[in-house]
């Protein structure tokens, strides 16, 4: 089962909302990051909230997490068309491998 | 650009093909990393390679042969691939030999075994 799940799978909505995805994970983390993906295109790094942190923004975007209940969520506010992609959590989990472990992802489609 | 080049962007091969993808990268990051991405499936991480070690092999097989010459350099040797290998290969950089930064992705390789 993958560390890093994301809820839910597709989510649209009108330009001007806003937009929220989860993801919840199953073992202890160094911190927690989400990344964007346009179709077909690499990852872009979006932020990154350690474990010691429970709240973190950039811009019009807004990180939780919550480490007693293993979950994350980001919020995007006031959305745009240019908005539309794939979003994806990915955990550096304490103690285990080298590298991020990514879940299934968001599509999140804004409407013009 | 995020700093990390792969090449080719597609790549059509048929089962009995030898080829191999490049990923490059200029960022001064000693941990690179080549990531599989299927339809409709999360990222399946493949190798890391930490100051040119590999230091992770999830279960691949054999027909993917990864080569690190430097830290600026990854490659993934293919052969006798099979068509459920068809996917988007995505090499990664980081700083360190843990991701406790951030990733920088490249645009990854379209490949479609036939």
């Amino acid at each position: 089962s993958q560390q890093g799940e994301e809820d839910p799978q597709a989510l649209s909505i009108q330009e001007g909302e806003n937009a929220t995805m989860n993801c919840s994970y199953k073992t202890s983390i160094n911190n927690l990051q989400w990344y964007r993906q346009n179709s077909g295109r690499g990852l872009v790094h979006l932020i990154l909230i350690r474990s010691n942190e429970r709240e973190k923004h950039s811009g019009r975007l807004r990180v939780t997490l919550d480490t007693s209940k293993k979950s994350s969520s980001l919020l995007i506010t006031a959305s745009r068309a240019a908005d539309t992609a794939s979003y994806f959590c990915a955990t550096d989990a304490r103690g285990g491998r080298r590298a991020l472990t990514f879940g299934s992802g968001t599509r999140l489609q804004v409407q013009p | 650009e995020t700093g990390v080049t792969q090449t080719p962007r597609h790549l059509v091969m048929g089962m009995t093909n030898k080829k191999s993808l490049k990923c490059e990268q200029h960022l001064g990051h000693n941990a690179m990393y080549w990531y599989k991405q299927s339809a409709k499936k999360p990222l399946e991480l493949m190798f890391v390679y930490n100051f040119k070690e590999q230091t992770e092999n999830n279960s691949v097989p054999s027909r993917f042969s990864p080569e690190c010459p430097n830290s600026s350099h990854l490659f993934l040797h293919l052969h006798t691939l099979q068509p459920e290998d068809s996917a988007l290969y995505l090499c990664a950089s980081s700083l360190g030999g843990t991701m406790n930064t951030e990733a920088f992705f490249g645009q990854g390789t379209r490949l479609t075994v036939v």
